[in-house]
């Protein structure tokens, strides 16, 4: 079985000032690793994933993700965030092998402000 | 650009109603799936499915019930809506064996009088 805990709620931060959002799991099995992104009012739709090879995943829009096996992390950053950022941010790991369900975190609200 | 869609969008209804949600993707995605979600939670999957036939529930106990008779096509039905049913209910699909993306709908929230 896997988990995921997002360690903060809300993140509130000044436009062009970096972010991180912090993501842990745990899994008795090896993972594929997601993030997604929800605008208000919309679904979810991906940002980014690892699924194999380098840690170091990147976004088309800035955002990149590492994936750090040891501390069963895969933490989201990005050096300088835009008003349209604003949203909420969704960690989820998939165990391999398991038929791609999805397990979710419980969110972080990124909120941008000028 | 993903295609697919859910309806409705919001529905406001009385306890005991009888309701369905729809959910089409024109991808040709065998996976098909519908999560939960509360404000400021995470999402809890309750069914999904892996071609047409096939249903299976997900980690979070669900009352609804679902079917799968056309691979693009998957409803979500409650016999009696009461008001611990009101949330915001997400379908998605994919395809692949592991690792692949899914893709949402813009969700229905329900709310049960």
């Amino acid at each position: 079985a896997q988990s995921v805990t997002q360690l903060d709620s809300q993140v509130p931060v000044f436009e062009e000032a970096p972010v991180e959002l912090r993501c842990n799991y745990s899994s008795s099995v090896s993972v594929y690793l997601f993030w997604y992104v929800q605008y208000p009012n919309q679904g979810l739709q991906l940002l980014l994933k690892y699924l194999s090879g380098s840690t170091l995943v990147e976004s088309i829009n800035g955002f990149e993700a590492e994936f750090n096996k040891s501390q069963t992390s895969f933490h989201l950053r990005k050096p300088s965030v835009h008003i349209s950022d604003t949203a909420e941010y969704f960690c989820a790991v998939s165990g391999r092998g398991q038929g791609g369900k999805l397990i979710f975190g419980q969110g972080t609200e990124l909120s941008v402000k000028p | 650009e993903a295609d697919i869609y859910q309806t409705p969008r919001y529905l406001v209804i009385g306890t005991g109603k009888k309701i369905t949600l729809e959910c089409s993707q024109t991808m040709g995605h065998d996976k098909m799936y519908w999560y939960q979600q509360d404000p400021g939670m995470e999402l809890h999957l309750i069914h999904y499915s892996y071609g047409v036939n096939s249903t299976e529930k997900g980690d979070l106990s669900s009352e609804s019930t679902v079917s799968r008779i056309r691979t693009e096509h998957f409803p979500l039905t409650l016999e009696s809506a009461r008001p611990s049913h009101t949330s915001q209910y997400l379908c998605a699909s994919s395809e692949g064996s592991g690792g692949e993306t899914q893709y949402f709908g813009p969700g229905t929230r329900l709310l049960v009088l």
